[in-house]
């Protein structure tokens, strides 16, 4: 069981917006804004998306964004396009052990 | 143009032993954390293990700690990870990951280390 709880899957059609959530406990998500996401396509290593909470890295579209309310953090992409179709990962520091966690990770469908 | 490169994967027996290194470029390796992580045959991603820039502070998963070693080579701006006694569920790609303060914002295309008799 991971430490972070992520939805199975989610789906959404093109030009739509999804939301996935990310939720851990006040010992990592509520606790620092280390959380980070990750979109992973079949086959393929893992590509930084968002880090600490909000912030995109160069090169990454303007269509991810993230946030964090309490224990939940949130990975949002508008504007939905085929290629967006990937595995996605949060994570978080922790102040326990394993200092570094990850969430299950959610199947994004694009319809 | 940041690359990292893994190697030292492949079939082995349990309770044996592999190696796995990580060739870095296109960075400063010595001013950075390195991570290892890994992912099973259709599982999520796992951390497994970090170290400091200079190799003076380690950390490791629960399910390794004891078996796996992580360890660094700045002159030679290498990651590498010595697993021992291995078990079926260490059965996984693992993944050299560059640290970009505080997220891992480079990983390796991933060796295989497969755990079988």
């Amino acid at each position: 069981q991971s430490a972070l709880t992520q939805p199975a899957s989610v789906s959404g059609s093109p030009g739509q917006s999804i939301t996935i959530s990310c939720t851990g406990t006040s010992s990592d998500v509520g606790g620092y804004n280390h959380v980070s996401w990750y979109q992973q396509h079949p086959g393929k290593a893992p590509k930084l998306m968002i880090y600490e909470v909000s912030n995109r890295p160069s090169g990454v579209s303007n269509r991810f964004s993230g946030s964090k309310s309490g224990n939940t953090a949130s990975l949002t992409i508008s504007g939905l396009q085929a290629e967006d179709e990937a595995d996605y990962y949060c994570s978080s520091y922790a102040r326990s052990s394993p200092p570094w966690v990850f969430g299950g990770g959610t199947k994004l469908t694009v319809l | 143009e940041v690359q990292l490169v893994e190697s030292g994967g492949g079939l082995v027996q349990p309770g044996g032993s592999l190696r796995l290194s990580c060739a870095t470029s296109g960075f400063t390796f010595s001013s950075h954390w390195m991570h290892w992580a890994r992912q099973a045959p259709g599982k999520g991603l796992e951390w497994v293990a970090n170290i400091k820039q200079d190799g003076s502070e380690k950390y490791y998963v629960d399910s390794v700690k004891g078996r796996f070693t992580i360890s660094r080579d700045n002159a030679k701006k290498s990651l590498y990870l010595q697993m021992n006694s291995l078990r079926g569920e260490d059965t996984a790609v693992y993944y050299c990951v560059r640290d970009g303060g505080w997220c891992f914002e480079n990983w390796g295309q991933g060796t295989l280390v497969t755990v079988s008799s």
